[in-house]
């Protein structure tokens, strides 16, 4: 499968945890983004990267963080982590970034946190 | 600010029936929208793009500057288009990022 992978699927962690949510991106996709569904919040965008740059920014809390590899995937790692932040994180990919971006982002199955 | 708001967070219609699924967006540059749908266990994906001005699925959206609209139009439903839409903001001075409406889940009923 050459879409947007995302590991892992589901995660059960407790309070004050710390987490790290794998992305790997289409074949050829340089831009990598994070989004945060929760129940009353929708999609949220955290996070864009592309080609390895930190290109956008939303609203990503100070103790989210998350990087691109030489490779082009992506890691969002989350600390202290408190109830509310148990969501859906996707992960989504696009082949430009900027200007470039046509919009088309093609996202993955997301990863399912539970913070307890 | 730039925002995207989807005021029904569900819509429910009989087979047949028109359905209008409505968003609209506030951004002081130029609005370039999209809109994404997720059907039951698929992941989410493009639907169609104001740019476009295509029909898609019989689904069609026009951009309306005046009143800050696009909404998405479908003269009949089908049981197969129950599903969650997002209505989508593309940002592009700020790196391109795409910002998503609350999402509206459709419910077609037979």
């Amino acid at each position: 499968d050459s879409g947007v992978t995302q590991t892992p699927k589901h995660l059960i962690t407790a309070t004050g945890q710390r987490v790290t949510l794998r992305c790997s991106p289409r074949s050829g996709d340089l831009s990598v983004y994070w989004y945060q569904q929760s129940l009353d919040q929708g999609l949220q965008f955290l996070i864009q990267y592309y080609n390895g740059e930190e290109r956008a920014k939303g609203n990503i809390l100070e103790r989210f963080s998350a990087q691109q590899f030489p490779d082009l995937h992506s890691e969002l790692n989350l600390s202290s982590l408190e109830l509310g932040d148990s969501a859906l994180y996707f992960c989504a990919s696009s082949n430009g970034g900027g200007i470039s971006n046509t919009g088309e982002l093609f996202f993955g199955e997301g990863s399912r946190l539970t913070v307890l | 600010a730039q925002r995207v708001t989807q005021p029904e967070k569900l819509l429910s219609v009989f087979k047949g029936a028109p359905v209008e699924l409505k968003c609209n967006y506030s951004y002081s540059g130029s609005p370039e929208l999209f809109w994404y749908v997720q059907y039951s266990r698929q992941r989410l994906q493009l639907l169609l793009r104001h740019i476009s001005r295509e029909s898609i699925k019989g689904f069609t959206a026009d951009l309306n500057k005046g009143e800050t609209s696009f909404h998405l139009k479908k003269p009949f439903a089908q049981e197969e288009d129950s599903a969650m839409y997002y209505c989508a903001l593309l940002i592009r001075n700020q790196g391109g990022k795409l910002i998503f409406g609350q999402g509206t889940e459709l419910s077609v009923k037979p």
